[in-house]
């Protein structure tokens, strides 16, 4: 069960919108809408900012943003911030009935 | 307010077995629909999914750790325990607890840094 597919790095000037692609199989990605996104920041736990593939849990900024389509979902910024800047986790439900996270995406603000 | 708190030892030693506990409050682990998940990130690295128990005992392990993974709760204690066989340099991480609930991880405990040498 390999890793689902996310770009290492992304970046973007503040006020941007940047995505965040997350590639997967028809394991879990593709038959689920159950793609999670983490943001972690050094030294921190993960915090979740959208799960359920495009719901914000309360209290996350609305520019944050989740998509899908086919095998790969992806998460957007918009109005890129400083604050932004922080690793970036996709994690899907898989049909064994376990989760599967991403590699990682480290985001950048220039 | 749901706060979790991973606890054990910051040191094993190889082929040793690694015992760790979630503490947990703000919720009740005997409701369908919730669940506790063990999740580990190696120094630099990604995270890694590792097991999870649900509310109705519901257990589930990582394809490629299941041979050495076991988790157990304690309602009474409000705990999940989580434990890892075999361990190898490599198991090296910071080991999580979140708090699980409509197919994502919506509480962290702080993370317990292990560290496997000789």
């Amino acid at each position: 069960q390999s890793a689902l597919t996310q770009p290492a790095s992304v970046s973007g000037s503040p006020g941007q919108s940047i995505t965040i692609s997350c590639s997967g199989t028809d394991s879990d990605v593709a038959n689920y809408n159950l793609v999670s996104w983490y943001q972690q920041h050094p030294g921190k736990a993960p915090k979740v900012v959208i799960y359920e593939g495009t719901k914000r849990p309360s209290g996350v900024s609305n520019r944050f943003s989740g998509s899908k389509s086919g095998n790969t979902a992806s998460l957007t910024i918009s109005g890129l911030q400083a604050e932004d800047e922080a690793d970036y986790y996709c994690c899907s439900y898989t049909r064994s009935g376990t989760w599967l996270f991403g590699g990682g995406t480290k985001v950048s603000v220039l | 307010q749901i706060t979790l708190k991973e606890s054990g030892p910051t040191l094993v030693k190889p082929t040793q077995t690694l015992t760790l506990t979630c503490t947990f409050s703000g919720f009740s682990l005997t409701s369908s629909g919730v669940g506790v998940d063990w999740i580990r990130q190696p120094p630099g690295m990604p995270l890694e999914w590792l097991a999870f128990t649900s509310g109705t005992d519901d257990k589930h392990y990582s394809p490629s750790l299941r041979s050495r993974l076991s988790i157990t709760r304690d309602i009474s204690k409000n705990q999940v325990v989580l434990t890892m066989t075999d361990m190898d340099p490599v198991d090296t991480a910071t080991y999580f607890c979140a708090h699980g609930v409509d197919y994502a991880f919506d509480v962290w405990g702080q993370g317990t840094m292990v560290t496997v040498s000789s």
